[in-house]
């Protein structure tokens, strides 16, 4: 079946410093992939997604493309900032649900950022 | 738009008591979904429905828990009885078409 596989946590970097979480995925299909941040005491919000070969999902200055050739949906940031210590799930939708919206997790990794 | 709601925020009770958690998804999405999150296990999957209808609920773990919709605008999980390895925060997400929107979770504590 569909599955989602990231780097282990937890990541520690050093403010201002370069990010990256390595997601790759296996499934049947085009799949849209996802990522999905976890601030502490929280739900989990999307952060970005793309939904074909070669797109680029950003936000708040985090970048991914889904790369079919590699399987891969990496996160990346330039210059990090304590406040994006957090959780950060990387997703897939399931084909085959008709369209129901389920999607298929990774373990989650956690991201502490340090002054 | 204010987003999925669920109440209670946290729950506290006693091993043995039945628990109700409430979910009210974004108005207009057509999926519904129940997840579990412990540091153990992670976030799991415990049932999902598609226009109020029940599609996989595989994730239940066993038959204390039970799931409705009774309608396109609110969604139940019960335990009944509720045990301390029970112990977890559960989000309730809601989506249109492929992306999903979770609510701020339930943390639930049994004694």
């Amino acid at each position: 079946g569909d599955s989602v596989t990231q780097m282990e946590g937890p990541v520690t970097l050093s403010e201002e410093a370069f990010l990256t979480i390595n997601c790759t995925y296996t499934a049947t299909g085009y799949p849209s992939l996802f990522w999905y941040v976890q601030y502490p005491g929280e739900g989990l919000q999307l952060l970005l997604k793309a939904t074909k070969a070669d797109d680029k999902g950003s936000n708040k200055g985090f970048e991914a493309t889904y790369r079919k050739e590699t399987t891969s949906f990496h996160l990346e940031k330039g210059s990090v900032q304590v406040s994006d210590s957090a959780v950060y799930f990387c997703a897939l939708s399931e084909m085959g649900s008709g369209n129901t919206g389920k999607l298929i997790f990774g373990q989650g990794t956690t991201l502490q950022v340090k002054p | 738009d204010a987003g999925v709601i669920q109440s209670p925020r946290h729950e506290v009770t006693e091993m043995g008591q039945e628990v109700t958690l409430r979910c009210k998804p974004i108005s207009g999405h057509n999926s519904l979904f129940w997840y579990r999150q412990t540091m153990m296990r992670g976030l799991e999957l415990l049932i999902y429905f598609n226009n109020n209808v029940p599609i996989d609920d595989s994730g239940m773990p066993e038959d204390r828990f039970s799931a409705k919709m009774p309608n396109a605008s609110f969604s139940t999980l019960k335990i009944q009885p509720s045990e301390p390895r029970d112990s977890a925060v559960y989000f309730c997400a809601s989506s249109a078409l492929d992306t999903q929107y979770f609510g701020p979770g339930t943390r639930l504590t049994v004694l």
